[in-house]
């Protein structure tokens, strides 16, 4: 089955524990993203990636890292998370930019206190 | 840069009622447009789409026309059901080559009451 999966799905931690989200695709697609989504505020990219060892900014990069060493996994690393960094965070792929869908993994609620 | 903005929400409806979420975008060229679906507790999945002008998405009784002339992408649905309860999210892409950033409305809730 194509899918986009992303662990943990749920995560409280405390501020300043360094944390990462997992992303793996099995579409062998080449584009990844990183979103966060917030009440009001829609979807915001805050990493992406064209390729293997090509990432860069979203609209929201600061206080997220994120690395792209194998096609298939994308993760999300928060070093020193802060309780602004609460939110819902979603990874996607998608073949190319353009007409092509997103294929958006199920979710990570993380909490920061 | 390219915006969407869609109707605020949430929209409350009766089961069987016609559907219509608003958007509107503003991108330069012929960028692709997608309405997405987030049912509760789930990741985004696509619901339909339209790549060029006059194009018309369509899936699961819904439908949406994309029209360069008022640069807008309407959902529309003419009988709702219980099961559309969800958040619709408009986005658009632009068209030229290489990685091109996705932009995303910022969601329209439905609730459908029987």
């Amino acid at each position: 089955e194509a899918q986009v999966t992303q662990n943990p799905r749920y995560l409280i931690t405390v501020t300043g524990k360094k944390l990462t989200v997992t992303c793996s695709q099995n579409m062998n697609h080449e584009y990844m993203s990183w979103y966060r989504q917030d009440p009001g505020l829609g979807l915001r990219q805050i990493y992406y990636s064209m390729n293997v060892e090509v990432t860069d900014k979203g609209d929201v990069p600061e206080g997220y890292k994120v690395s792209r060493k194998e096609k298939r996994n994308f993760p999300l690393i928060l070093e020193s998370p802060s309780p602004n960094q609460t939110s819902l965070y979603f990874c996607a792929s998608s073949l190319g930019g353009g007409q092509y869908e997103q294929y958006f993994g199920p979710g990570t609620r993380l909490t920061v206190t | 840069g390219n915006s969407v903005t869609q109707m605020e929400g949430p929209v409350t409806l009766s089961e069987e009622a016609f559907l219509t979420i608003n958007c509107t975008y503003t991108a330069t060229g012929y960028p692709s447009l997608f309405w997405y679906v987030q049912y509760p507790g789930e990741g985004l999945q696509l619901l339909l789409k339209a790549t060029k002008a006059d194009d018309k998405g369509s899936n699961k009784g819904f439908e949406a026309t994309y029209r360069k002339e008022t640069t807008s992408f309407h959902l529309e649905k003419g009988s709702v059901q219980v099961s559309d309860s969800a958040v619709y999210f408009c986005a658009l892409s632009p068209r030229a080559g290489g990685y091109q950033k996705v932009t995303f409305g910022t969601g329209t809730k439905l609730q459908v009451i029987p």
